[in-house]
């Protein structure tokens, strides 16, 4: 079973300011996703990774298959940006997509 | 990119009745549909996979009678939440996808039972 975890769990920053949210998991998956959740409820797919760096705007996202670790970066941060942000892991399984699994989430505010 | 809707968005229920939640693949076809419940503060967990065509697969300890899940056609699955109890007040979602692409996500349902 495949343990997912994310540091930290609440993050307070200044709007301006450079966030890192990291997560790492237990065994080899087939692609990592980042996701935002609203307070509302609705989650929407940030990144799909399953290996290198993508980027979209000032959001950032990298992989290390190797050390099973990755990290969301955002640039410049916004109060916009306040949300949770949930990392998790999907394995297929004979070329089906695989449930997630996913982390518990870091809560982001972003100070005016 | 591809849209999932879910409806209701929330729903509030006396004790005893039944809720039926939809989710719906809008533009692409989904044999596969998972089901997701988050309590509050807690991270979303799978409740159950649900296959076009045949039964769903459930995780442990989530009741097959309790949460019923119909999967009949590629676009749309439905859970029914059967003989609901304040404890079954959560949010659920569901979401689809295809090998090797990012997961789509329905707005969710907020349930409350009174």
């Amino acid at each position: 079973k495949n343990e997912v975890e994310q540091s930290p769990q609440n993050l307070t920053a200044q709007e301006g300011e450079f966030i890192t949210i990291n997560c790492s998991y237990s065994v080899g998956i087939s692609a990592l996703h980042w996701l935002q959740q609203h307070p509302g409820g609705g989650i929407v797919s940030l990144f799909m990774l399953s290996s290198g760096k993508k980027k979209h705007g000032r959001l950032i996202a990298t992989i290390n298959i190797q050390e099973k670790h990755s990290s969301l970066h955002i640039t410049a941060s916004h109060p916009r940006d306040s949300a949770v942000y949930i990392c998790a892991v999907s394995m297929n399984y004979g070329g089906s997509q695989g449930n997630l699994i996913f982390g518990k989430g870091t809560k982001l505010s972003v100070k005016p | 990119g591809a849209v999932v809707s879910q409806h209701p968005s929330w729903v509030i229920c006396k004790s005893g009745t039944s809720v039926k939640i939809e989710c719906r693949s809008l533009d692409f076809q989904a044999t596969t549909m998972f089901w997701y419940r988050q309590f509050p503060k807690q991270s979303l967990m799978l409740m159950a996979t649900s296959n076009e065509g045949s039964k769903a697969t459930y995780e442990q300890g989530v009741e097959k009678d309790k949460f019923l899940i119909n999967h009949a056609s590629l676009t749309l699955s439905t859970l029914t939440v059967t003989s609901a109890h304040p404890e079954d007040s959560s949010f659920y979602i569901c979401s689809a996808g295809q090998v090797n692409t990012e997961a789509f996500f329905g707005q969710g349902t907020r349930l409350t039972v009174v």
